[in-house]
C-alpha cells in the first residue's frame, strides 16, 4: 500500500463547478497536510496547509483533515478555466525539515 | 513568499556526459533543501535530503555516487547527475523550507534534463 494515495483523474468539469479532491493516507503520524498545485512543466504552487484535523479557508479554496479516517480533501468553488492544473496532496509529520510525501495528483480540466 | 531559483531550466546532453543543477534560495537562508524528480505524469519522488555542511541523506534505491549532492552554502545546493543515460531524462525539482517557518516548502521551478 502506498503511503498516500489520490486518484489521478482526469477530471473535467465545467466552469463554475465545486471541485472536490480527495486523498488518503496510511501513516497516522502524519500531522501537516499541504495541497500543491502544479502547472505542465513548472515547479509545484503551495496552496494550502493544515496541521492536524480540521477545516481551513482561503478565497475559493477549502481544505479539510479527517485524521480518524486518514482522508484529506480539497474543495474548489466557483471553478475557473485559470484553475485547470496537476493538484498534489502532501503530508508529513510536521516536525521541523521533515520530507514531505507527496500523493501521485489529480489532474483537473476546467472546461469555459 | 520566498522565492527558490533552479539552473539551468532544462539542459539535453549526451550520454555518458555529468550535468550539474543548481538550487538557491534568493530570499532565505536555507540549512535543508530536498531534491525531488518527477516523470512524465507521475508524482515528485523524493531522491535526497541536502544539509549544509554535511552530508546529503539519500532515499532507498536512489544511487549515492550517481546523483551527487553539494550544499555549499546557505543559499546554494547542486545536484550532479554522473554519467547520465537516457533513463535518467527526467523532470528535477528542488524544495527549500524556510528558517523561521520549516514545514512550508517553497518549491523551485523544476530543470528538465534530456539525455540523448
Amino acid at each position: 500500500q502506498k503511503e498516500v494515495e489520490q486518484d489521478p483523474g482526469p477530471l473535467s468539469v465545467p466552469e463554475g463547478a465545486i471541485v472536490s479532491l480527495n486523498c488518503t493516507y496510511s501513516n497516522s503520524a502524519f500531522q501537516y497536510f499541504m495541497w500543491y498545485r502544479q502547472y505542465s512543466r513548472k515547479g509545484p504552487e503551495l496552496l494550502m496547509y493544515t496541521y492536524s484535523s480540521g477545516n481551513k479557508e482561503d478565497g475559493r479554496f477549502t481544505a479539510q483533515v479527517d485524521k480518524s479516517s486518514k482522508y484529506i480533501s480539497l474543495f474548489i468553488r466557483d471553478s475557473q478555466p485559470s484553475d485547470s492544473a496537476t493538484y498534489l496532496c502532501a503530508m508529513n509529520r510536521g516536525t521541523s525539515y521533515d520530507k514531505v510525501i507527496f500523493g501521485p495528483g489529480t489532474s483537473l480540466s476546467v472546461i469555459p | 513568499g520566498a522565492v527558490v531559483s533552479q539552473h539551468p531550466s532544462w539542459v539535453i546532453c549526451k550520454s555518458g556526459t555529468s550535468v550539474k543543477i543548481e538550487c538557491r534560495s534568493l530570499d532565505f537562508q536555507a540549512t535543508t533543501m530536498f531534491w525531488y524528480r518527477q516523470f512524465p505524469k507521475q508524482s515528485l519522488m523524493l531522491m535526497a535530503t541536502s544539509n549544509e555542511g554535511s552530508k546529503a541523506t539519500y532515499e532507498q534505491g536512489v544511487e549515492k555516487d550517481k546523483f551527487l549532492i553539494n550544499h555549499a552554502s546557505l543559499t546554494l545546493s547542486t545536484l550532479t547527475v554522473t554519467s547520465a543515460h537516457p533513463e535518467d531524462s527526467s523532470f528535477y525539482i528542488c524544495s527549500a523550507p524556510e528558517v523561521m517557518a520549516p514545514n512550508e516548502q517553497f518549491f523551485g521551478p523544476g530543470t528538465r534534463l534530456t539525455v540523448l
